[in-house]
């Protein structure tokens, strides 16, 4: 199992705002990264650090930090956006990157 | 820069394989290569990486021993060779640039490599 923890499936209406959470005891001390990935694709990077986009990436996805919980937020989620999204950082002991379970974002 | 991955492997149970990641219109000298495995409907499983300039490896414990990460600055290639395969690791195994400033940043991909382990 996972030591960042991620809902398995959220659903959004079509141009309201998601958030996609991941919890972790690590994520008191460090940032995760935010990654989107469609069906027989590559993963995406969206979002990371405090909250930076790589370039590219629309403006509607933004990420925060309280506590254990990383947040990503779509606001105005797309058709477009229908995909996995995976959280990273680091494990318990700091020495390794885990990947959380992923969650599923359906657009409805 | 683009990271371009070696073709699908078909392998015996027991046999190695190893994947190769070229990064082209770049080179190492500022970023690490990670790799990442994905097997049939799961998710995304970090297995260690490299540092090329400085030559250093980090592995995933589950992955140490049986995994080696390494790289050829001359060509700007990183490669994964993993060894007494099983059927648990028919995956897609994808690398990845990973920024050093800040750490565990995965900014680009390559396009994975299908690796079936079939007797």
């Amino acid at each position: 199992s996972s030591e960042l923890t991620q809902d398995p499936v959220v659903s959004v209406t079509l141009g309201q705002t998601v958030r996609i959470t991941c919890q972790g005891d690590s994520l008191r001390s460090n940032y995760a990264s935010w990654y989107q990935q469609k069906p027989g694709q590559a993963p995406v990077l969206v979002v990371y650090g405090k909250n930076n986009r790589p370039s590219g990436v629309p403006d509607r996805f933004s990420g925060s930090t309280s506590g254990n919980t990383a947040s990503l937020t779509i606001t105005g989620a797309q058709a477009e956006d229908e995909a996995d999204y995976y959280c990273n950082s680091r494990d318990s002991s700091g020495n390794h990157v885990v990947f959380g379970g992923g969650t599923k974002l359906t657009v409805l | 820069v683009q990271l371009v991955q070696s073709g699908a492997e078909v392998k015996k149970p027991g046999s190695s394989v190893k994947v190769s990641c070229k990064a082209s219109g770049g080179t190492f000298s500022s970023f690490g290569i990670i790799w990442v495995r994905q097997a049939p409907g799961q998710g995304l499983e970090w297995m260690g990486g490299i540092i090329p300039f400085y030559d250093t490896t980090y592995y995933a414990q589950k992955f140490e021993g049986r995994v080696t990460i390494s790289a050829d600055k001359s060509t700007t290639t990183a490669y994964m060779d993993m060894s007494s395969l099983g059927s648990e690791d028919t995956a897609v195994y994808y690398c990845a640039r990973e920024l050093l400033d800040p750490r565990d940043v995965f900014d680009i991909w390559g396009h994975g490599t299908m690796v079936t382990v079939s007797s």
